[in-house]
């Protein structure tokens, strides 16, 4: 079945980059995400990218899809503290209308 | 900024009870969703409604959950009898777009507490 598998916990240096990695299973996937929780909060959306794209920067953020070996990753540079959260790799099938697989999120942890 | 609001933020109840936990999706979204999410595990759907009728539904939506608009705003999750396995964070997220749409906007979650 559709499976979505990422790494429970980073920890960073202030500064550093952060890399998250995330693993799916199901090769129709078209939308790819990655959000964000922080505690108390709802999940933020931080970014997207389709399928067909192999990479998406937007300001700090570079997301990286490799399809072949079904693998995504959310990198943030200059890690900051407010970046501490739990991010969440999801994915959803173009032809399903509504259902986002989500994976187990990785907390994310700043060291200074 | 439009928000997903969910009301309560925390219901305890007690085993068997019915709850309604509410949901305001942003206004001119068509696509409203729960996802529930059990300590620990991982964020899971639920149930999708577009046009006054569930779309889609996971295999945890069973008889003893419903979903409703009673009116123009809201958007309604009840559970009939509450089970101790239903204690969770629930999240209501709401789309312009369905099958083509990229977005679900996400509430800030209910979280329910089954004793």
């Amino acid at each position: 079945g559709e499976d979505v598998e990422q790494s429970l916990f980073l920890s960073v240096r202030e500064g550093d980059s952060s890399v998250i990695n995330c693993t799916y299973t199901d090769s129709s996937s078209t939308y790819l995400y990655w959000y964000k929780q922080e505690p108390g909060a709802g999940l933020q959306l931080l970014t997207y990218i389709f399928s067909n794209m192999d990479m998406k920067q937007d300001q700090r953020l570079t997301v990286l899809l490799n399809k072949k070996d079904k693998h995504l990753s959310l990198r943030i540079a200059d890690t900051q503290t407010g970046d501490s959260a739990i991010y969440f790799c999801a994915v959803k099938r173009y032809s399903s209308a509504s259902k986002i697989i989500f994976g187990s999120g990785t907390r994310l942890s700043i060291r200074p | 900024e439009p928000e997903v609001t969910q009301t309560p933020s925390h219901q305890v109840t007690q085993m068997g009870q019915e709850v309604i936990l509410r949901c305001v999706p942003i206004s001119n979204h068509l696509y409203f969703y729960w996802y529930r999410q059990i300590l620990g595990q991982k964020v899971e759907f639920l149930v999708s409604f577009y046009n006054n009728e569930i779309s889609e539904k996971s295999e945890i939506f069973d008889d003893q959950f419903s979903v409703e608009r009673p009116d123009g705003s809201n958007f309604t999750l009840k559970i009939r009898s509450t089970k101790l396995e239903d204690s969770a964070m629930y999240f209501c997220a709401s789309s312009d777009v369905g099958g083509e749409g990229y977005e679900q906007y996400f509430g800030p979650g209910t979280r329910l507490t089954v004793t």
